[in-house]
């Protein structure tokens, strides 16, 4: 079964400081994974998903993740933080036709 | 801009009531779209998927009859919550996902689920 687990519930930066969302899947095979972002009573924006092809994906809004097969993780990175990168950040896994998804971090931003 | 619409946002309604929520897919036709509820500061629980033509699937623990989808079209899925009670208080988000034909050479289950913006509803 596939699942992933996110290392924190709550990070706080500062604007303009780098942020690191951390992932770990576990996958019986080569997974899709993807992240998504939820801001206040809103639906999940996807942010950026990897699929086998580049190990280093480029999202929107300077997100990026690399998938690194030998530590299983799917961590997300942002050079400099803004205050509009307040919100829930979940990792997901794909299985089959379902989503499974991390309990998700809600990323603090502060001035 | 947004992919899927989800109406309405919100919903308040007194105990008894039975509530429908929408969900559209607006440029793609999708022949399965997904439920999910979320409770406050945790992660979505998917409740069913529903399949065009066909019966939905729910997932262990979800009641069938409190919560019936119908997927009557490729774009269009709803879900009515049937006698609402406080205890089905919730923010409900719906999803789908473009079917193949769109893909290339990518596979239909690498393709993201793309949600709509979530109906909160409230139980009085």
């Amino acid at each position: 079964a596939q699942s992933v687990t996110q290392l924190d519930s709550h990070v706080s930066v500062s604007e303009g400081t780098p942020v690191l969302l951390r992932c770990n899947y576990s996958s019986s095979y080569s997974p899709s994974l993807f992240w998504y972002v939820q801001h206040p009573n809103k639906g999940l924006q996807l942010l950026l998903k990897y699929t086998s092809a580049a190990t280093l994906v480029k999202g929107i809004n300077g997100f990026e993740a690399e998938f690194k097969k030998s530590e299983t993780s799917f961590h997300l990175t942002k050079p400099s933080a803004h205050m509009s990168d307040a919100a829930e950040y979940f990792c997901v896994v794909s299985s089959g036709y379902a989503l499974n998804f991390g309990k998700g971090t809600s990323l603090l931003v502060t001035p | 801009g947004a992919v899927v619409s989800q109406h309405p946002s919100w919903v308040i309604c007194k105990s008894g009531t039975s509530v429908k929520i929408e969900c559209r897919s607006l440029d793609f036709q999708a022949t399965t779209m997904f439920w999910y509820r979320q409770f406050p500061k945790q992660s979505l629980m998917l409740m069913a998927t529903s399949n065009e033509g066909s019966k939905a699937t729910y997932e262990q623990g979800v009641e069938k009859d409190k919560f019936l989808i119908n997927h009557a079209s490729l774009t269009l899925s709803t879900l009515t919550v049937t006698s609402a009670h406080p205890e089905d208080s919730s923010f409900y988000i719906c999803s789908a996902r473009r079917e193949a034909g769109y893909f290339g050479t990518e596979s239909f289950f690498n393709q993201p689920q793309h949600f709509g913006d979530g109906t909160r509803l409230s139980i009085l």
